[in-house]
């Protein structure tokens, strides 16, 4: 069982869709991060979270807006994505005063 | 800001010979320094990291990394590849404070029979 989950694994949506992306850890950890990892790229640092307050927005589009109700919850609201959205989004998490991000198995979203 | 390269997008090895991913990283400060492997259709796992104690770390699966200041390097090694080790490798730096961890562009493992 890994200490990261992440809901849906796969979701396939259209343009004008709104959908939501879940993450939960079981680690006991403050901080938390959505990551997208697209084919041929780097990974790419979304947004961060410490203690529920947003710390970081790589400049991230608008179409993506994160929530973040407790530590051990974060969510990754999608609405009128674009084809080039299409990515494996990846969550992780760190405990305070720990230098390791442990990922969740990430979510597989294709946009139509 | 820091930064890492990895060098060598593909990488193809024989079952039971060496493997060597390479890792050079940018950083002003000393690095905390680490290399993840991910599986198809999963997420990232932690093999190992470097954070300024002994220069040469252990990690799972019998992988092993030094760490060369001199050299600015953190290379992956594993004296024979198995099968199951088949892969995409990433080489991640941070500063003590984790929340900006960059990551390399990935190797891409290939173990033939």
């Amino acid at each position: 069982e890994t200490g990261v989950t992440q809901t849906p694994r796969h979701l396939v949506m259209g343009m004008t869709n709104k959908k939501s992306l879940k993450c939960e850890q079981h680690l006991g950890h403050n901080a938390m991060y959505w990551y997208k990892q697209s084919a041929k790229k780097p990974l790419e640092l979304m947004f961060v979270y410490n203690f529920k307050e947003q710390t970081e927005n790589n400049s991230v589009p608008s179409r993506f807006s994160p929530e973040c109700p407790n530590s051990s919850h974060l969510f990754l609201h999608l609405h009128t994505l674009q084809p080039e959205d299409s990515a494996l989004y990846l969550c992780a998490s760190r405990g305070g005063g720990g230098d390791t991000q442990y990922f969740g198995p990430g979510t597989r979203l294709t946009v139509l | 800001a820091q930064s890492v390269t990895q060098l060598g997008s593909h990488v193809s090895v024989s079952e039971g010979a060496l493997v060597l991913l390479r890792c050079n990283y940018s950083s002003s400060v000393p690095p905390y320094l680490f290399w993840y492997v991910q599986y198809p259709n999963q997420g990232l796992q932690l093999l190992l990291k470097y954070t300024s104690a002994a220069t040469l770390v252990k990690g799972i699966n019998g992988f092993e990394a030094e760490f060369k200041k001199s050299e600015t390097s953190f290379h992956l090694t594993k004296p024979s590849a198995h099968m199951s080790d088949a892969a995409e490798y990433f080489c991640a730096v941070s500063l003590y404070n984790n929340n900006d961890m960059r990551f390399g562009a990935g190797t891409r493992l290939t173990v033939k029979p």
